[in-house]
C-alpha cells in the first residue's frame, strides 16, 4: 500500500482558511467514503478530526470540515486560530481491512 | 474517559525481538477492534495492524507481515504487538489505537519508542 499523498505545507493568516488535499486511487480514497483526518502537535498523539469524510467527532470545532471528490480528499479549516497549527494526516479504508495514511501538511499560522 | 496507555518500548540491537502492551480503560474493552500505528521520527503515520473486537481477525501491512504478530486479551483489557526480526527501519514511536466503527482510529495512547540500533 501506498501512502496517500499530501502537500508538506500549508499556510494562512489568522482567520483566514487552509485547504488540505489528500490525493490516492480508487482502491482507498475514490472506493470507500471512510476518509478520516488527524492533528497532531509537536510530540502528541494525533486526535482525529474528520471521519467519514465529513463527519466532525463531539467537541471538534465546525471550523474543521470535510469533502471528497473522487479520489482526491479535502478538509478546511476555517477561520484559522494559532492553535490550529499543527501536522494534519488524512487516512483511508484500503479493502481487505488494510489502513493507509496520508504523507501529512505541516500548517503554519502566519 | 477512553484511556490508552503503551509500555514495552526501548533500545534494542538489530534482529532482536519486542513485545509492546497497551493496556486499556474507561470502555468496554471487548467490544473494540484496536490497533498498532507507528511514526518514525520526524516522519508520517504508518499503519502497522489491527486485530478484532473478539481477538478472531488480524490483519497486517506489508511491512509487518511475517514478524509483528497483534493479540488481545479481553480478561485483562490489554492488547499487544510482538515484533520479530527487528531492522533499523521499525524505529518509530508505536501509537496504540482504537478503532471508532467506522474506519477511523477514535482514541490514541501516548506512544511508545523502539529505537532498533547496535
Amino acid at each position: 500500500q501506498s501512502a496517500l499523498t499530501q502537500p508538506p505545507s500549508a499556510s494562512g493568516s489568522p482567520g483566514q482558511s487552509v485547504t488540505i488535499s489528500c490525493t490516492g486511487t480508487s482502491s482507498d480514497v475514490g472506493g470507500y467514503n471512510y476518509v478520516s483526518w488527524y492533528q497532531q502537535h509537536p510530540g502528541k498523539a494525533p486526535k482525529v478530526m474528520i471521519f467519514e469524510v465529513s463527519k466532525r467527532p463531539s467537541g471538534v470545532p465546525d471550523r474543521f470540515s470535510g469533502s471528497k471528490s473522487g479520489n482526491t480528499a479535502s478538509l478546511t479549516v476555517s477561520g484559522l486560530q494559532a492553535e490550529d497549527e499543527a501536522d494534519y494526516f488524512c487516512s483511508s479504508y484500503a479493502g481487505s481491512n488494510m489502513r493507509v495514511f496520508g504523507t501529512g501538511t505541516k500548517v503554519t499560522v502566519l | 474517559q477512553v484511556q490508552l496507555v503503551e509500555s514495552g518500548g526501548g533500545v534494542v540491537p538489530p534482529g532482536t525481538s519486542l513485545r509492546l502492551s497497551c493496556a486499556a480503560s474507561g470502555f468496554t474493552f471487548s467490544n473494540y477492534a484496536v490497533h498498532w500505528v507507528r511514526q518514525a521520527p520526524g516522519k508520517g503515520l504508518e499503519w502497522v495492524a489491527v486485530i478484532s473486537y473478539d481477538g478472531s481477525n488480524k490483519y497486517y501491512a506489508d511491512a509487518a507481515k511475517g514478524r509483528f504478530t497483534i493479540s488481545r486479551d479481553n480478561f485483562r483489557n490489554t492488547f499487544s504487538l510482538q515484533m520479530n526480526s527487528l531492522r533499523a527501519e521499525d524505529t518509530a514511536v508505536y501509537y496504540c489505537a482504537r478503532d471508532g466503527g467506522w474506519y477511523y482510529f477514535d482514541s490514541w495512547g501516548q506512544g511508545t519508542l523502539v529505537t532498533v540500533s547496535s
